[in-house]
């Protein structure tokens, strides 16, 4: 099916612990992101990706890692999880910044 | 003062009411404006999406943008129980670098 999937949907991992989200779309879209959302604070974005291979720092880079090698595929990689990492994780993607954003469904990640 | 304002609710009605959501913004550059509705547990979905100024219909939706005035807002005609989601307003000044800036998201609630 054409989409934008994410896994896994549930993650509860320990502190300090390396823990890698995939993100997976079928569109051929040159633009993936990578937002947070947690309650108080809304959509914040981590990290997106204009192509592959090329990365840029969004409004909460810190403690994430991501890579693009393939364009249909945007890893977030959190390289030491900590208990404010805890959130509700969403990708999207879109033709270009000035098009609109499809999001997937999520990954729910608890850090205890 | 934050980029994008929305009151967080929850807006209550009763089915078949017209419900009005806004945002305001303070960002005069912004030029794309979006409205995504969120149901809970999943991810945002795009529902309108205007360019500069006026208003944009589709069907029981109507968005409408007011730059002088830094002023966005969603109309739902006739709401329905199944409405019942968060509305999220997202704006982009359009450049090459611009990445989309959320509001928090209003949470609307249609009782039947």
């Amino acid at each position: 099916d054409a989409g934008i999937t994410q896994s896994p949907r549930y993650k509860i991992t320990e502190t300090g612990r390396q823990v890698t989200l995939m993100c997976h779309q079928t569109w051929s879209h040159s633009y993936m992101f990578w937002y947070r959302q947690d309650l108080g604070h809304g959509l914040r974005l981590i990290y997106y990706s204009a192509a592959a291979d090329i990365t840029d720092k969004g409004e909460v880079p810190d403690g994430y890692v991501v890579s693009r090698s393939k364009t249909e595929n945007f890893p977030l990689t959190l390289e030491s999880a900590t208990r404010s990492q805890t959130s509700v994780y969403f990708c999207a993607s879109a033709a270009s910044l000035t098009y609109e954003q499809y999001f997937g469904p999520g990954t729910r990640l608890t850090v205890t | 003062q934050k980029e994008v304002e929305q009151d967080p609710g929850p807006l209550s009605v009763p089915e078949g009411a017209i419900v009005s959501l806004n945002c305001t913004y303070s960002n005069s550059a912004f030029q794309y404006f979006m409205w995504y509705r969120q149901y809970s547990r999943k991810g945002p979905e795009l529902l309108m999406y205007t360019y500069s100024s006026g208003n944009k219909e589709d069907g029981r939706f109507t968005a409408q943008v007011d730059k002088s005035s830094k002023y966005i807002s969603l109309f739902i005609r006739d709401s329905q129980p199944s409405d019942s989601a968060t509305y999220l307003c997202a704006m982009s000044e359009g450049s090459g670098y611009s990445t989309l800036t959320f509001g928090k998201g209003t949470m609307l609630l249609v009782s039947p």
